[in-house]
């Protein structure tokens, strides 16, 4: 079974602060994504990657960095809290083989922004 | 027009009943459809993948493909309180398969 796991389920950080969000996953998949998702507004992509050191912007980048330096780990980086980003946030990775490009969704962060 | 259209709900449905849930979307070349489950304060599980026209089906859910009419749906045979969650439509398109779509989902409460 496909397996992502995000570094915490549940972060309280202040205004201001460097936040990190860490996914990994185990089954050498190429792609990897970040969403946030807010009452009424569903899911929405913030950046993802489709290899190592590769990234392209989502929908919603602005306020938001990411790292990915191993094929495993993908990272999301607020460089800045603000309120604003108090949301769900999860990570997703998908394979390019084959025909299908499902995606697999870690358990999800909730990050409350004071 | 938003991309992916679900009826948000809440689509109540006794127990034992077939709960139909429905989405449209406006991209003609979407190419792969899926179906997320997702229980509350939870994140999304896969469910059902359909890339053709017609039914298919897993268990007690059937996904239901129209391409020619943009829409697809999810069946649920036998609904069980347990099904009760919010029910995600994700579409990807042909020329960027490797990003999906979300609808916004539909509640579904299955009531004993």
């Amino acid at each position: 079974d496909v397996k992502v796991t995000q570094s915490s389920r549940y972060l309280v950080k202040r205004t201001g602060e460097k936040v990190f969000l860490e996914c990994v996953q185990d089954m050498d998949h190429e792609n990897m994504f970040w969403y946030r998702q807010d009452p009424g507004l569903g899911l929405r992509l913030i950046y993802f990657s489709y290899d190592v050191k590769m990234k392209e912007k989502g929908d919603i980048p602005e306020g938001y960095s990411v790292s990915r330096e191993k094929k495993e780990r993908f990272s999301l980086i607020l460089e800045s809290a603000s309120t604003n980003q108090t949301s769900m946030y999860l990570c997703a990775s998908s394979s390019l083989a084959g025909d299908y490009n499902e995606q697999f969704f870690g358990p999800g962060t909730r990050l409350t922004v004071l | 027009q938003k991309e992916v259209e679900q009826n948000s709900g809440p689509l109540s449905v006794p127990e034992g009943a077939i709960a139909s849930l429905n989405c449209t979307y406006s991209d003609r070349v979407s190419q792969s459809f899926f179906w997320y489950r997702q229980y509350s304060g939870k994140s999304p599980e896969l469910i059902m993948s359909i890339y053709s026209n017609g039914d298919k089906e897993d268990g007690r859910f059937t996904a239901q493909l129209n391409k020619a009419s943009q829409y697809v749906s999810l069946l649920i045979r036998d609904s069980q309180p347990s099904d009760s969650a919010t029910y995600l439509c994700a579409v990807s398109s042909l020329f960027n398969t490797d990003k999906l779509i979300f609808g916004t989902g539909t509640r579904l409460q299955v009531f004993p």
